[in-house]
Parts: structure tokens; C-alpha cells; sequence
């Protein structure tokens, strides 16, 4: 059974650092993209960053560049997003996802991350 | 990086059909056959429905369908059931230096 196991979330005052880490299971991590998406509170879904199955290769959202780094370790079938700067917009939902190209294609649950003083 | 634009909200009456569009641009939703649709209940995780355009993943129902012409993609919910009240967001690769881009969500009401 696949299984995404995101963690990590808390609350961070602005301009603070925060790293989160998604646990992989039950399929061949180091054959799937890997995304970050988010979805700040009553708001939609946004996509934020996503890294080649071997890691050579990120993306970012403009919103994120810069700021925000997506690294992975097949060994460990783990994710990462290290997000530096951050901003109360920032606030949100972070939901890592496995999939290819065309799309993701399962979903972790999720972890908050909250921005505030 | 604009988001895709979907509908706010959609409704219908069980047992009816509902489609709820996504219009993109030809640099992501026209030049790719790459849409997919995920369905999110209220406090859970999205889960995919569609993938290239027209493709549903083992398990899903096919009462779930999709479709695109030029520049917009379509899911169409056929014999609505309480169980599909829920949002619905579309989703496309948009290029190399946009990779992936989400619509707005529509919310879609089973009266």
C-alpha cells in the first residue's frame, strides 16, 4: 500500500526556517517525481516545487524561488522541503505527492505550517 | 504563473450529470495532453480521478469522465451521488518553466 507520511509542521515566526520531510512507502521511490503542493487555509491548491525522480532536476513557483529548497534521498525514500524567509502567506497546508510528468497520482495527508508572531 | 480558471462552484440533483470546465492557455492546458483532476473532501488528502485528459485510475468510478477541446478540459460527473460532494481541481504541466499549474477548485453541490 502506498503510503506518504508528511511531517515537520509548526509554527514559525516570519522571516524564520522550517524543514519538512515527507516518509515514503510501498512503491519504488526512486522511480516517481516528487511534488510539494500547498493549500493555505479555505484557499486552493498550489503547487510549489517538484524534483526529478534522481534529484538532478527542481522546480519552483515564482511565489517560492529563492526562498525554498526541494531535495530528496532515494535510499531513504524521503523528501525534503527546506523553506527559508518565510512569510505569513506562506501559511498553508503542505502536502507532498508522487508521481510523473503528466500528473500526480497519491497524495500524503498533509502538514501545517503556520507563519504568525 | 496564472492559475487555471475553473468555475467556483457547480451543483446538481442525484442522478443528474455536471461538468465543470478548466481553461488554461496553449502553453499549458492546449499543449499537453498532461490534465489531470483530483477530488478533495473537506480536511482530506486530494486524490486523482483523471490523468491525461480522458484516462481514470483503477478504482475510480466511470461515472467520472474527462475531455479537452483546444485550450479547456472538461470532468464531467455522470449519476451524481452524494458521495461526489466534494472540491475538484484540474491540474496541467505547463512547461519546463512552469511545471505544473492547478485551477482555482470548484465546488460542486449534490442538491
Amino acid at each position: 500500500e502506498e503510503q506518504l507520511l508528511e511531517s515537520g509542521g509548526h509554527v514559525v515566526q516570519p522571516g524564520g526556517s522550517l524543514r519538512l520531510s515527507c516518509a515514503a512507502s510501498g512503491f519504488t521511490f526512486s522511480t516517481y517525481v516528487m511534488t510539494w503542493v500547498r493549500q493555505a487555509p479555505g484557499k486552493g491548491l498550489e503547487w510549489v516545487s517538484t524534483i526529478s525522480t534522481n534529484g538532478g532536476t527542481t522546480y519552483y513557483a515564482d511565489s517560492v524561488k529563492g526562498r525554498f529548497t526541494i531535495s530528496r534521498d532515494n535510499s531513504k525514500s524521503t523528501l525534503w522541503l527546506q523553506m527559508n524567509s518565510l512569510r505569513a502567506e506562506d501559511t498553508a497546508v503542505y502536502f507532498c505527492a508522487k508521481g510523473r510528468i503528466r500528473g500526480e497520482d497519491f497524495w500524503g495527508q498533509g502538514t501545517l505550517v503556520t507563519v504568525s508572531s | 504563473q496564472s492559475a487555471l480558471t475553473q468555475p467556483p462552484s457547480a451543483s446538481g440533483s442525484p442522478g443528474q450529470s455536471v461538468t465543470i470546465s478548466c481553461t488554461g492557455s496553449s502553453s499549458d492546458v492546449g499543449g499537453y495532453n498532461f490534465v489531470s483532476w483530483h477530488q478533495q473532501h473537506p480536511g482530506k488528502a486530494p486524490k486523482l480521478i483523471i490523468y491525461e485528459v480522458t484516462k481514470r485510475p483503477s478504482g475510480v468510478p466511470d461515472r467520472f469522465s474527462g475531455s479537452k477541446s483546444g485550450s479547456t478540459a472538461s470532468l464531467t460527473v455522470s449519476g451524481l451521488q452524494a458521495e461526489d460532494e466534494a472540491d475538484y481541481y484540474c491540474s496541467s504541466y505547463g512547461g519546463s518553466n512552469n511545471f505544473r499549474i492547478f485551477g482555482g477548485g470548484t465546488k460542486l453541490t449534490v442538491l
